[in-house]
């Protein structure tokens, strides 16, 4: 059984980058697509993007300029970069293994929560 | 981006009851839309995938329908574990969700 566990840094100060790993057991990176998401303290939640197996990528159009997703398959880990973080950045982030692009998500992590505070 | 319009926000149910959430799209999906439950400090979980799909694993009172535009999620014979909050997502543009509906206990 395959199991996703987030991990990073639980306090950011605004301006700061973000840098969350999602660790991947039980399985490998090597075989599905990986999105991350947000839900935002309101409830909402939010698509980052997603990169394949092989590196390519798809952002966010809203945050793409700020967002950035990588793989690492020595280390079956997937990161993600979210640069200059202001207060509305603060959500919880979670990773999500998928069977393709623009597919549904059938194994999230249990989240890493963020704050962005002064 | 396709818009997810999902009702009610909150729904106030009993053990037993069957309930309803609506998830309406600003366009066709086709059949492109999936189902979440979540829990405080649990992973999210896949319920439904293509509008009707059961994911293995999920029990039987659980159950999608529609197509294009307008998609329901049906609960049966509610049990406790089942009071979360529950979204719908399409896949077929990017991917948005609804905004949830969280389901408490009257």
């Amino acid at each position: 059984q395959m199991h996703l566990q987030e991990s990073g840094p639980g306090l950011l100060k605004p301006s700061e980058t973000l840098s969350l790993t999602c660790s991947v057991s039980g399985g490998s990176v090597s075989d599905y697509y990986w999105n991350w998401m947000r839900q935002l303290p309101g409830g909402g939640l939010e698509w980052l993007g997603y990169i394949s197996y092989s590196g390519s990528t798809n952002y966010n159009p809203s945050l793409e300029t700020r967002v950035s997703i990588s793989i690492d398959t020595s280390r079956n880990q997937v990161s993600l970069s979210l640069t200059s973080v202001t207060a509305t950045d603060t959500a919880i982030y979670f990773c999500a293994s998928a069977g393709g692009p623009y597919y549904f998500s059938h194994l999230w992590g249990r989240g890493a929560l963020v704050t962005v505070s002064s | 981006d396709i818009q997810m319009t999902q009702s009610p926000s909150i729904l106030s149910a009993s053990v037993g009851d069957t309930v309803t959430i609506t998830c309406r799209a600003s366009r066709g999906v086709s059949t492109w839309l999936a189902w979440y439950q979540l829990k405080p400090g649990n992973a999210p979980r896949l319920l439904i995938y293509h509008a009707s799909t059961l994911e293995s694993g999920v029990p039987s009172r659980f159950s999608g329908s529609g197509s294009g535009a307008e998609f329901t999620l049906t609960i049966s014979s509610l049990q406790p574990d089942d009071f979360a909050s529950y979204y719908c997502q399409q896949y077929t543009s990017h991917y948005t969700f609804g905004q949830g509906t969280k389901l408490e206990i009257k």
